[in-house]
């Protein structure tokens, strides 16, 4: 059974850096074809994806906030991270990761999902 | 970045309709590369469709993807009361974007 899950804070201040955590099973990330993006929803609007890392360690961010992101997993504990420095009330939404899997030719973009986190940033 | 305009903004359809769901892309995207999520309040997008047309493990018949290049549509043939929700088309060929949303609302 393929599950995601996310941690980390519901509340930072302006300026401070978010970390958040997904936390995988069912499947491995050292498996060949996988992929764990972080999507965010502010409330109510739409999704936005943010930053991928694939098997290979490959590592891929949205162009416009990649200097603040920065992704990355660990294996042995099957996390996957990702760190968002300077944050802005902007920011808050709910923080989902996916992942996108294949088999042959064909591509399963975000097929599960994890429930999401929802982050405040607020003074 | 390819920009996905969906249309409409909302949909007001009744039980046993049609519902017929439109995403406009900036610039061409490869089929392949064409998803539909549907999203009810409080949860996480359900993957419906990718590839444009191919319906994801566990997705009803009554889900149908179609179109090409910059114009694709997601198609319900009959609706069911659990159908009414948010839909989204995503692209995954030019790094990843959301359209903006369908809300499929009971009339």
């Amino acid at each position: 059974q393929v599950t995601l899950k996310e941690s980390g804070p519901a509340l930072v201040k302006p300026t401070q850096t978010l970390t958040l955590t997904c936390t995988i099973s069912g499947f491995s990330l050292s498996t060949t074809g996988m992929r764990v993006s972080w999507i965010r929803q502010p409330p109510g609007k739409a999704l936005e994806w943010l930053a991928r890392i694939d098997w290979d360690d490959d590592k891929f961010y949205k162009t416009s906030l990649e200097t603040r992101l920065t992704i990355a997993k660990d294996t042995s504990k099957n996390q996957v991270l990702l760190k968002m420095t300077n944050m802005d009330p902007v920011d808050t939404a709910t923080y989902y990761c996916a992942r996108t899997s294949h088999r042959g030719d064909s591509v399963f973009p975000f097929d599960y999902w994890g429930q999401g986190t929802l982050v405040t940033v607020s003074s | 970045e390819t920009v996905l305009t969906q249309s409409p903004g909302t949909l007001s359809l009744s039980p046993g309709e049609r519902a017929t769901l439109s995403c406009r892309a900036s610039q061409s995207v490869t089929s392949s590369y064409l998803a539909w999520f549907q999203q009810k309040p409080g949860q996480a997008p359900r993957l419906l469709i990718y590839g444009a047309s191919s319906r994801a493990t566990g997705i009803p018949d009554r889900f149908s993807g179609g179109g090409s290049g910059t114009d694709f549509t997601l198609t319900i043939s009959r609706l069911e009361p659990e159908d009414f929700a948010v839909y989204y088309c995503q692209q995954h060929g030019n790094s990843y974007t959301f359209g903006q949303g369908t809300k499929l609302e009971i009339k």
